[in-house]
């Protein structure tokens, strides 16, 4: 089954380190871009960051620019959010989303296809 | 950043009724979007990407149309199911932004 399996949150000081952790399964982990999205207690959704499946390109969010780091570990079949300078707006239910590409002949469209089930992240003192 | 602004924010609706949700870009995006349903304490589901392509397994009674700045999501009889939150998203630029939701509730 294809599967992804976030873990590594809980509860932070402002100002304190998290790092996440999403395992994947059950596809060719390095042939995906994938992206960390996150919704705050009772708010919708917000992408935070995606990282191509080389690790050759990284985007984020601008809030998290300079804070957060992507990276993953294409023997280990994981993905990492390694996020520093925590803020109580970064409170969040963090979902991994694998970051699937389609071609039509003319052009090419993303689509999150497969995510986890979410960590929860608190930043309170 | 490209900015998504869906209406309604949220509709009541009742099983058998054709539902359609509204997705405006702010600027043109050609079909470099896609749609997400979700329900209470879940991962959302990914639906539909560019704009009107269904994605595998998703029931024909979702479909989405759409291009430039205007997008919509239209749910040809409401199910039991359905009753969830749709987000749109864009995938033209970064960052990737969501449209803020909307509640499809029951009647």
């Amino acid at each position: 089954d294809v599967q992804l399996v976030e873990s590594g949150g809980g509860l932070v000081q402002p100002g304190g380190s998290l790092r996440l952790s999403c395992a994947a399964s059950g596809f060719t982990f390095s042939n995906y871009w994938m992206t960390w999205v996150r919704q705050a207690p009772g708010k919708g959704l917000e992408w935070v960051a995606n990282i191509k499946g080389d690790e050759s390109k990284k985007y984020y969010l601008d809030s998290v620019r300079g804070r957060f780091t992507i990276s993953r570990d294409n023997v280990e079949n994981s993905l990492y959010l390694q996020m520093d300078g925590l803020r109580a707006e970064d409170t969040a239910v963090y979902y991994c989303a694998r970051d699937d590409t389609h071609y039509d002949g003319t052009a090419y469209y993303d689509g999150f296809d497969i995510w986890g089930q979410g960590t929860i992240v608190t930043v309170s003192s | 950043a490209t900015r998504l602004t869906q209406s309604p924010s949220s509709l009541s609706a009742s099983i058998g009724d054709r539902v359609t949700i509204t997705c405006r870009a702010s600027q043109a995006i050609r079909k470099d979007l896609g749609w997400y349903q979700q329900k209470p304490g879940k991962a959302p589901k990914f639906l539909i990407y560019a704009a009107s392509t269904l994605q595998s397994g998703v029931p024909s009674r979702f479909s989405g149309s759409g291009s430039g700045t205007d997008f919509t999501l239209t749910i040809s009889s409401l199910q039991p199911e359905d009753f969830a939150t749709y987000y749109c998203l864009q995938d033209y630029d970064y960052p990737r932004t969501f449209g803020q939701g909307t509640r499809v509730e029951i009647k």
